[in-house]
């Protein structure tokens, strides 16, 4: 089914470890998105790409770095996690740049920082 | 800059009984206003949408909201709940001036609701 794939769907890492999560999308979508979701924190926006070889900041993006390098891929690295990261993290795409456009997500990949 | 305030962090309903989740926001410009559900381990789903037109929005699954402009408000309703329905609901807004923000979605911080047989 076409949609969102978000790799791996859980992690365990060591403090100071480094990960990459993967988000890849097959609907030909320009905008993606990195969210983090906390308990009673809802969803807060990492980083976010418009189109393919770019890539901005959102609310909380200390700690993580993102890459864009092929347009179906948004790639969300931890240099070095810590326990703050632990989270559910969501990637979502949409067609185009306007609010009216609904956003498609992955289901999700927990990370765990010990 | 935009903000959306879910007023209650849990809502516990016996199953088929009415429910109503609260959502207030805050903007200086026009809106686009949202209800996402999340099932328990799963992704976000949209549940309706409201861009324009008539106030009162339905959804899926038999769930419906109305957008008060003066109020700033967008709560959602189901006339009948059933125990499937238990679920995390966020409500989101973004502007609808395409130039500003590109588009970025602003959620409020969720209400479980709850349905008990």
């Amino acid at each position: 089914n076409a949609g969102v794939t978000q790799t791996p769907k859980f992690r365990v890492l060591k403090t100071g470890q480094s990960m990459t999560l993967l988000c890849a999308q097959d609907m030909n979508h320009e905008y993606m998105y990195w969210y983090r979701q906390d308990p009673g924190m809802g969803l807060r926006l990492i980083h976010y790409s418009v189109g393919e070889g770019t890539t901005a900041k959102g609310e909380v993006p200390d700690g993580y770095n993102v890459s864009r390098l092929k347009k179906q891929n948004f790639l969300l690295g931890l240099e070095s996690a810590a326990p703050s990261q632990t989270s559910v993290y969501f990637c979502a795409s949409r067609v185009g740049h306007s609010g009216a456009n609904v956003l498609t997500f992955g289901a999700g990949s927990r990370l765990t920082v010990l | 800059a935009q903000s959306v305030t879910q007023l209650d962090s849990q809502v516990p309903v016996f199953e088929e009984a009415p429910v109503e989740l609260r959502c207030n926001y805050s903007s200086s410009v026009s809106v686009y206003l949202f209800w996402y559900v999340q099932y328990p381990n799963q992704g976000l789903q949209l549940l309706l949408k409201y861009l324009s037109g008539s106030t009162l929005v339905k959804g899926i699954n038999g769930f419906e909201a109305e957008f008060n402009k003066s109020q700033t408000s967008f709560h959602l309703r189901k006339p009948s709940v059933h125990i499937s329905d238990t679920a995390e609901y966020f409500c989101a807004v973004t502007p609808a001036d395409r130039g500003s923000t590109l588009g970025r979605l602003y959620f409020g911080r969720g209400t479980q609701l709850t349905v008990w047989p």
